[in-house]
């Protein structure tokens, strides 16, 4: 089965562009996850969905990100303007609804954003 | 609010040796789960194992064992036997009470396995 599927891998781009990150969970996995991986803050999370419908938005650093899931196989993170701070690793996870247990969260490769 | 503290940046360890990874938490809750991931080199995140506040026994998973000191706030990470793939770093989370499983995550640990 394919994991989670982020594209691009790689992004290099110059401050004031626009930056659009992509992620296909795993097929029926009810939650979707982004998050963000620096040196000095860690991994933090910035939003997660259930069923499509953003939950909790309380980490999404400003008003320049955003984050959509049009439907349940897709996701994207876009950063408008981007700044060099944004630079980071950006990881998108998904998991399956759960029914009083723990259920795994299935991380994607990630997506390494270089902002110039 | 929940605090993670992975107060080892780097760990060494010889191949065929255990090894354990630090990792203590604050929380209020009484109800929680944790969680410890391995990041090799690759990048992706790789879930490990999973103990809840209520288990009574430490959970296990192959080579990997959480070893849950409830009073003393600490869920160390212990593998046995290291291989030369587990060379990585390792993130031990907490999750919120109500059953949500939304990790916080520390710091990270790097351990190296040397041959």
């Amino acid at each position: 089965d394919a994991g989670v599927i982020q594209s691009p891998r790689h992004e290099v781009t110059e401050m004031g562009q626009e930056v659009t990150l992509r992620c296909k969970p795993i097929s029926g996995h009810d939650y979707l996850f982004w998050y963000r991986q620096t040196m000095m803050r860690g991994l933090e999370l910035l939003i997660y969905f259930n069923n499509n419908v953003p939950i909790d938005d309380s980490g999404m650093p400003e008003d320049r990100f955003s984050a959509k899931m049009p439907n349940a196989s897709f996701s994207t993170l876009k950063i408008q303007p981007s700044e060099p701070r944004d630079s980071a690793v950006y990881f998108c996870a998904s998991r399956p609804k759960t029914f009083g247990e723990v259920e795994t969260q299935y991380f994607g490769p990630g997506t390494r954003l270089l902002v110039l | 609010a929940q605090k993670i503290t992975q107060t080892q940046p780097g760990m060494f360890v010889q191949e065929k040796e255990a090894v354990t990874l630090d990792c203590t938490y604050d929380t209020s809750d009484q109800s929680y789960g944790l969680f410890w991931y391995k990041q090799p080199s690759s990048g992706e995140m790789i879930f490990l194992i999973y103990q809840g506040s209520y288990d009574e026994q430490n959970a296990t998973e192959g080579r990997y064992s959480l070893n849950f000191q409830k009073a003393r706030k600490s869920a160390n990470l212990v593998i046995s036997a290291s291989q030369l793939g587990d060379s990585a770093m390792y993130f031990c989370a907490m999750s919120p009470p109500g059953g949500s499983y939304i990790p916080t995550f520390g710091r990270g640990t790097s351990l190296i396995v040397h041959p």
